[in-house]
């Protein structure tokens, strides 16, 4: 298995471009995630989706837009790219389980966005 | 939010044990206690979880206290490649990273 993959793993965009972030998991799980991790911080959490047509807003969602056609991708668009979007982000996924609070996330390797 | 409180940083030398603490002490009856690390330009790796017992895997164990206000994750032998920041959550269906403590794993 790869586990969770993202792509691209380096980006640099201008100010006011858009772009996609990619996230695919080979070990079909149910749910997955963005976060986006800004310099000696924590993880936040952007959206989340808990099975493929089903997506939820996380802690900062405001300048995405995530969609979930299949189980296996779950791409993140930046629409209007901000200087304040610059960060690392993190693609997760969990399987199902209850509760789900005793599950695991495995992480991708996460992406580098500058914005300037 | 529950919430967690960690030491920014601590300091280990290599093949010593490492106790890392973590409080929460407004933990709920339903939060799981979750421990992650980072290593440099890596993504969060899943270390170990629990909810009242003690728990162990290959990696660590995880110490709770009997009010779940505290716990410690215990690494037995550190290495080099130890060194990472490491994160204690609390988790009811949503995790929330804090700053975590980054570990130094001296030779």
């Amino acid at each position: 298995n790869a586990g969770v993959t993202q792509t691209p793993k380096f980006r640099i965009l201008k100010i006011g471009q858009s772009m996609t972030l990619q996230c695919t998991q080979d070990m079909n799980h149910n749910y997955m995630y963005w976060y986006r991790q800004d310099p000696g911080m924590g993880l936040k959490l952007i959206y989340y989706s808990v099975g493929a047509g089903i997506t939820d807003k996380g802690e900062v969602p405001n300048g995405y837009n995530v969609s979930r056609s299949t189980t296996e991708d779950f791409p993140l668009r930046l629409e209007l790219a901000a200087p304040s979007q610059t960060s690392v982000y993190f693609c997760a996924s969990s399987p199902l389980g209850e509760p789900l609070a005793s599950y695991e996330q495995y992480f991708g390797p996460g992406t580098r966005l500058t914005v300037t | 939010d529950a919430k967690t409180t960690q030491p920014n940083s601590m300091e280990s030398n290599e093949e010593e044990p490492v106790h890392l603490p973590c409080n929460h002490s407004t933990i709920s009856g339903t939060d799981y206690i979750h421990w992650y690390r980072q290593l440099p330009s890596q993504g969060p790796e899943y270390v170990i979880h629990g909810l009242t017992s003690n728990v162990n895997n290959r990696m660590a164990s995880l110490a709770i206290a009997e009010d779940r206000k505290s716990s410690t994750l215990i690494l037995h032998r550190a290495t080099l490649r130890d060194a990472a920041v490491y994160y204690c959550i609390l988790n009811d269906n949503d995790m929330r990273f804090g700053a975590g403590t980054r570990l130094t794993v001296k030779p």
